[in-house]
């Protein structure tokens, strides 16, 4: 099936651990986003990367850090796991937008992160 | 003041009911506009663009109003499968997306 998957879907982890999640498409997009969803269902831009260049970088503890080996996979490294980071993280992507043509997002199932 | 702000209900309403949802969005260049709708434990998926001119997908009416920096998203005849969380969304520099805090509908029978 054509679309973004993203792994874990699940990841529970202590306090201080490295972790990483995955995503991929497969939609042949060249533009892909992580965002974070915090417990009061507030969904935020985190990273975008195009062409695997770094284009977005919001305000973000850089315990995050992002890795785009090719434009068909991002991926998100946290170092250090805080309670605060418990949240679900969608992968999201989209062809690159131009000017002021938008071009839809297209986003992962998430991935819920609960640190203990 | 947020950047997106959209009352989170929840809206409780029957079958058949028309229910109406309205944002506001703070950044007088945001380039466009969407409704997105979120299922329970699911990921956010387009459910329209929003015009100047307005525009309808069958039961869904999206309108947009830049001098007052107002969307509104307008769901005729509910349905139960329409129960969800409705995300208004803006662009900023083209790129990210900005989302709304949501607003929560439930249909029953």
């Amino acid at each position: 099936d054509t679309a973004v998957s993203q792994t874990p879907k699940y990841l529970v982890t202590q306090m201080g651990n490295d972790k990483s999640i995955k995503c991929e498409q497969n939609l042949g997009h060249d533009t892909m986003y992580w965002y974070k969803q915090d417990s009061k269902k507030f969904l935020k831009i985190m990273f975008s990367y195009n062409n695997k260049e770094l284009i977005i970088n919001e305000t973000v503890p850089n315990r995050f850090s992002p890795k785009s080996p090719d434009k068909a996979h991002l991926n998100l490294h946290i170092n250090s796991l805080e309670l605060g980071d418990s949240a679900v993280y969608f992968c999201a992507s989209s062809r690159r937008p131009s000017g002021t043509n938008y071009n839809e997002q297209f986003f992962g199932p998430g991935t819920r992160l609960t640190v203990l | 003041r947020k950047e997106v702000e959209q009352d989170p209900g929840p809206f409780n309403v029957p079958e058949g009911a028309t229910v109406a949802f309205n944002c506001t969005y703070s950044n007088s260049a945001s380039q466009s506009f969407f409704w997105y709708r979120q299922d329970c434990r699911k990921e956010p998926k387009l459910l329209m663009s929003v015009y100047s001119s307005g525009n309808e997908d069958g039961r869904f009416t999206a309108q947009l109003n830049r001098a007052s920096q107002y969307i509104s998203l307008l769901i005729r005849d509910s349905k139960l499968s329409d129960s969800a969380t409705y995300l208004c969304v803006v662009t900023k520099a083209g790129t990210a997306l900005i989302f709304g805090k949501g607003t929560t509908l439930s249909v029953s029978s």
